[in-house]
């Protein structure tokens, strides 16, 4: 247990749609970091947040948007979704500057149809 | 661009056999991470290595690090069946690091009785 949560767990949406995923870090973390994970791949960086800032962003279009809010939870928002973006969410939470540390959540299950 | 190629992809042994998964990567780097996966489920945290020669062990799986081969390795003693997931190795490839992770293709490992 990890102490990093995800919601919601699975959803399903429609092509075009948009969908809000939500990370809650654990404890004394102040950095969260976000990943897409497709169907036998390993995960991909997509962003990272630290103190409310982006702090880098991997090769993912603009539709692909973050939040980071005072208590260092954070928001993935995707507009106008593909069904290429059907994927395993996950986000990682640590206490930045290298500390060394990156414990993820359960992951939010996303299906585009 | 940062590659992270772990081998072999796919690994079938028995019960009791020794292995080695290989993880390279192709710039330098002195934090790499190890986490195992199974199936539908997100990553669990096993080793965190930090600086060149680390070495780190839990139960039956050994991790390396050596920073001027760009290699680190997961060694697995005595294999039993509750080992059998599919395995990642992470690097960071900032200096002193920033946990924006680039991960391997994973190793999905089978311990057959």
């Amino acid at each position: 247990e990890t102490g990093v949560t995800q919601s919601p767990t699975h959803l399903i949406k429609t092509r075009g749609q948009q969908v809000t995923l939500r990370c809650s870090s654990q404890s004394g973390h102040n950095t969260v970091s976000w990943y897409q994970q497709a169907l036998g791949q390993g995960p991909q960086f997509i962003f990272q947040y630290y103190r409310e800032e982006e702090n880098g962003r991997g090769n993912f279009p603009p539709r692909f948007s973050g939040l980071q809010f005072p208590n260092y939870s954070s928001e993935l928002n995707v507009n106008a979704l593909e069904l290429d973006d059907s994927a395993l969410y996950l986000c990682a939470s640590s206490r930045g500057g290298g500390a060394g540390s990156a414990f993820f959540g359960q992951g939010t299950r996303l299906t585009v149809v | 661009e940062l590659k992270v190629e772990q081998n072999p992809l796919f690994l079938s042994m028995q019960e009791g056999k020794n292995y080695t998964i290989y993880c390279n990567y192709s710039t330098t780097s002195d934090r790499l991470y190890w986490y195992r996966q199974d199936p539908g489920k997100s990553l669990e945290s096993l080793f965190v290595l930090l600086s060149n020669g680390a070495v780190k062990q839990e139960g039956r799986l050994m991790a390396s690090l050596d920073t001027k081969a760009r290699l680190s390795t997961l060694h697995i003693t005595a294999a039993v069946h509750d080992l059998s997931a599919t395995y990642f190795c992470a690097v960071d490839p900032l200096k002193g690091g920033n946990e924006k992770l680039t991960f391997g293709t994973g190793t999905r490992l089978t311990i057959i009785p």
